[in-house]
C-alpha cells in the first residue's frame, strides 16, 4: 500500500471552475505536506506548503489539512487552461526522516 | 539562474555502461536529494546529502547506485552496468536545511534512456 494515494484522474473542469484535488497518507508520523505542479516532460515545481491543521491560501490556491482524518487537499479556485497539468502531493515524515514520499499524481485538466 | 541545475539534460546509453550526473544545488542551500520518477509515478526517493554527508539512502539504491557530495557543494550520481530498468528521469532537489519542514526545490531533472 503505498503511503501517499492520489486518484490519477484526469479531473476535467471548465475553465473559470474550482478544481479540487484530494490526498489521503497513512503515516500519521507526517508533519508536513506539499504540493507540487508537474506539466509533462518537465520537473516539480512547488505550488504550497501547509504544516497546520486547517486551511491555508496563496493567491487562486489553498491547501488543506486534516491530520485526525489523514487527508490534503488542494483548491484552485478560477481554474485557467495554463493550470493543466499533474498535481503532485507529497509528505514529509517525521523528525530526521528528510525523503518526501509523493502520490503518483492527478491529472487536471481545465477546459476554455 | 539560481535554481538547481542538473546536467546532462538527457542521456541515452547501452546496457552495461555506466553513467554519471551532476546536480548543482541552489547557492545556500545545504540539503541536496536525489530522486527518480518513472512514467506515471511520482518521485522515488533515492539519497540525502547534508553537507558533504550522505545521511539516508533508500533501499532502491542498489549497489550498482553510487552518490557522491564533495566540499558540501555539487553532487553526482553515477550508475554502473546500466539496465533498461534503470530508464527514468532522475531528479535533483536541494532546501536550506532549517528546522524540520524545510522546503524541496527540485532542478530540471536528467532523462536516461537506456536501449
Amino acid at each position: 500500500q503505498k503511503e501517499v494515494e492520489q486518484n490519477s484522474g484526469p479531473l476535467s473542469v471548465p475553465e473559470g471552475a474550482i478544481a479540487s484535488l484530494n490526498c489521503t497518507y497513512s503515516d500519521r508520523g507526517s508533519q508536513s505536506f506539499f504540493w507540487y505542479r508537474q506539466y509533462s516532460g518537465k520537473s516539480p515545481e512547488l505550488i504550497m506548503s501547509i504544516y497546520s491543521n486547517g486551511d491555508k491560501e496563496d493567491g487562486r490556491f489553498t491547501a488543506q489539512l486534516n491530520k485526525a482524518s489523514q487527508y490534503v487537499s488542494l483548491l484552485i479556485r478560477d481554474s485557467q487552461p495554463s493550470d493543466s497539468a499533474t498535481y503532485l502531493c507529497a509528505g514529509l515524515g517525521d523528525t530526521g526522516r528528510r525523503a518526501l514520499t509523493f502520490g503518483s499524481g492527478t491529472r487536471l485538466q481545465v477546459q476554455p | 539562474d539560481t535554481g538547481v541545475s542538473q546536467n546532462p539534460r538527457h542521456k541515452i546509453t547501452k546496457r552495461g555502461q555506466n553513467v554519471t550526473f551532476r546536480c548543482d544545488p541552489i547557492s545556500e542551500h545545504n540539503r541536496l536529494y536525489w530522486y527518480r520518477q518513472t512514467l506515471g509515478q511520482g518521485p522515488e526517493f533515492l539519497t540525502y546529502f547534508q553537507n558533504e554527508a550522505q545521511l539516508e539512502k533508500s533501499r532502491l539504491l542498489s549497489d550498482r547506485f553510487s552518490a557522491e557530495r564533495p566540499k558540501g557543494s555539487f553532487s553526482t550520481l553515477e550508475i554502473q552496468r546500466t539496465e533498461q530498468g534503470d530508464s527514468a528521469m532522475y531528479l535533483c532537489a536541494s532546501s536550506l536545511g532549517s528546522g524540520t519542514t524545510d522546503t524541496q526545490y527540485f532542478g530540471p531533472g536528467t532523462r536516461l534512456t537506456v536501449l
